[in-house]
């Protein structure tokens, strides 16, 4: 599986776009990038996944490059419900045990 | 709608004491299942997973087993729990084939 890289921690005003950015510069064809959170004392959160292009959800916007070696998730409004610990993983599509590898993340506080 | 559920919410043992946590999924069939740990101010570290009745995988050695009694239900014990075991316990499930992941709300568990 493709490596990711995060900044570890990231602020924002509320009510400001949040941008996380997530370097995967080996990843490969197959794999696709998958967000999570973790709010404190929660369990992590899916948000969105994507392949190429670029995908929105209620949650969040997911933002591919080209290259596909980075990629940005978009919190267009961010609340102080939004402060959290976001995870980006690459992972290959299916399989039968779809295991999900977490990283540090990127702590993301929203500020008032 | 799917829900997972997980108990206790917090846990405190002494050393050398037994332990079961238990995790029950509601909604679906034949599903996947996770248990991480994540030790304080650490990231997610996946201990088990399971496609099936009785088919339990571990992922790291150490001081825990599982067992999948039914096909809805988790359980993660240790004969002798070890200071090393605190930590805060996750249960998860996903359809199989997809790397979307559902979080129950976890156990905090103290080994005193």
């Amino acid at each position: 599986d493709a490596k990711t890289t995060q900044p570890p921690s990231m602020d924002c005003a509320e009510g400001r776009a949040a941008n996380l950015p997530c370097n995967h510069s080996t990843i490969s064809g197959n794999e696709y990038v998958y967000w999570y959170r973790q709010i404190h004392s929660q369990g992590p959160q899916y948000i969105i996944h994507g392949l190429k292009n670029n995908e929105t959800n209620e949650m969040a916007s997911l933002i591919i490059t080209e290259d596909r070696k980075s990629s940005t998730l978009i919190l267009p409004h961010a609340t102080l419900r939004d402060t959290a610990v976001y995870y980006c993983i690459v992972r290959s599509y299916g399989g039968a045990t779809n295991k999900l590898i977490f990283g540090t993340g990127t702590l993301l506080a929203v500020q008032p | 709608s799917q829900t997972i559920h997980q108990w206790p919410a917090t846990l405190v043992q002494p050393v050398g004491s037994p332990l079961s946590l238990e995790c029950t999924v509601e909604g679906t069939s034949n599903p996947n299942l996770y248990w991480y740990r994540q030790a304080a101010g650490r990231g997610l570290q996946l201990l088990f997973y399971s496609v099936g009745i009785g088919q339990i995988s571990s992922e790291v050695p150490q001081n825990l087993s599982a067992s999948r009694p039914q096909d809805r239900q988790f359980i993660l014990s240790s004969k002798k729990l070890l200071l090393s075991d605190s930590g805060f316990y996750l249960c998860a499930w996903s359809d199989p084939g997809l790397y979307e992941q559902y979080f129950g709300p976890g156990t905090r568990l103290t080994v005193t």
